[in-house]
């Protein structure tokens, strides 16, 4: 099994729509990281978690909310998905003491 | 804020030889950490290598080493005696103690039969 793990891996939804991609982890982690992947603009950092009580948005976290369930999990959330919100999802997780992120499978969303 | 420029969107070389990928970065702190990622096109996101600042010398595996110049702050990859499974997208990032991993645009890729 994955150590960072992603559902759904693909998603086609509809203008308009609420949808909610997830993300666990069993690597024991405290940070989590959600990024976009878009052609030509590299990894962007929408939110980032210490804990489950410390949430910080990232660059670009307008139009998304998170959600911290547990330490192992991290939920992204597109309240009303419109078609610029097509991307490339990813999640990473990170030990404090390590420098090294884990990237999941990452979750390819379409919003039609 | 931190910045990383990977000037490079594009690049191709043929198998065997080696190519440089560079990038350059903007911060004010003193002590920070590097990374080269790598995404074949199954989309994984593959560390590399990873350089801590403060080490003056440069980080090397196997075929993958870097020219890490702390003053221009510019970190480039070079991958020696390349391969076909080299093909990728590569990633130039930054961290610091604002716990976040910062990303440049990133370079493809491709090597040639």
């Amino acid at each position: 099994d994955a150590d960072v793990t992603q559902t759904p891996r693909n998603r086609i939804t509809k203008t308009g729509k609420r949808i909610m991609l997830e993300c666990s982890q069993t690597k024991g982690h405290d940070r989590m990281y959600w990024y976009r992947q878009d052609p030509g603009l590299g990894l962007r950092l929408i939110y980032y978690s210490f804990d489950v009580k410390d949430i910080n948005k990232g660059e670009i976290s307008d139009g998304y909310s998170v959600s911290r369930q547990a330490q192992a999990k991290f939920s992204l959330s597109l309240e009303s998905a419109i078609p610029n919100q097509t991307a490339l999802y990813f999640c990473a997780t990170r030990d404090r003491k390590n420098t090294e992120a884990f990237f999941g499978q990452g979750t390819r969303l379409t919003v039609v | 804020a931190q910045t990383v420029t990977q000037s490079q969107p594009e690049m191709s070389v043929q198998e065997a030889e080696t190519v440089t990928l560079s990038c350059t970065y903007d911060t004010s702190e003193s002590n920070y950490y590097l990374f080269w990622y790598k995404q074949p096109p199954s989309r994984q996101m593959i560390l590399v290598i990873r350089q801590e600042a403060y080490k003056q010398q440069n980080a090397t595996e196997n075929r993958f080493s870097v020219n890490f110049q702390k003053a221009a702050k510019s970190f480039s990859l070079k991958i020696s005696d390349s391969q076909l499974g080299d093909t990728a997208m590569y990633f130039c990032a930054f961290y610091n103690r604002d716990d976040k991993i910062i990303f440049g645009k990133g370079t493809r890729l491709h090597i040639l039969p």
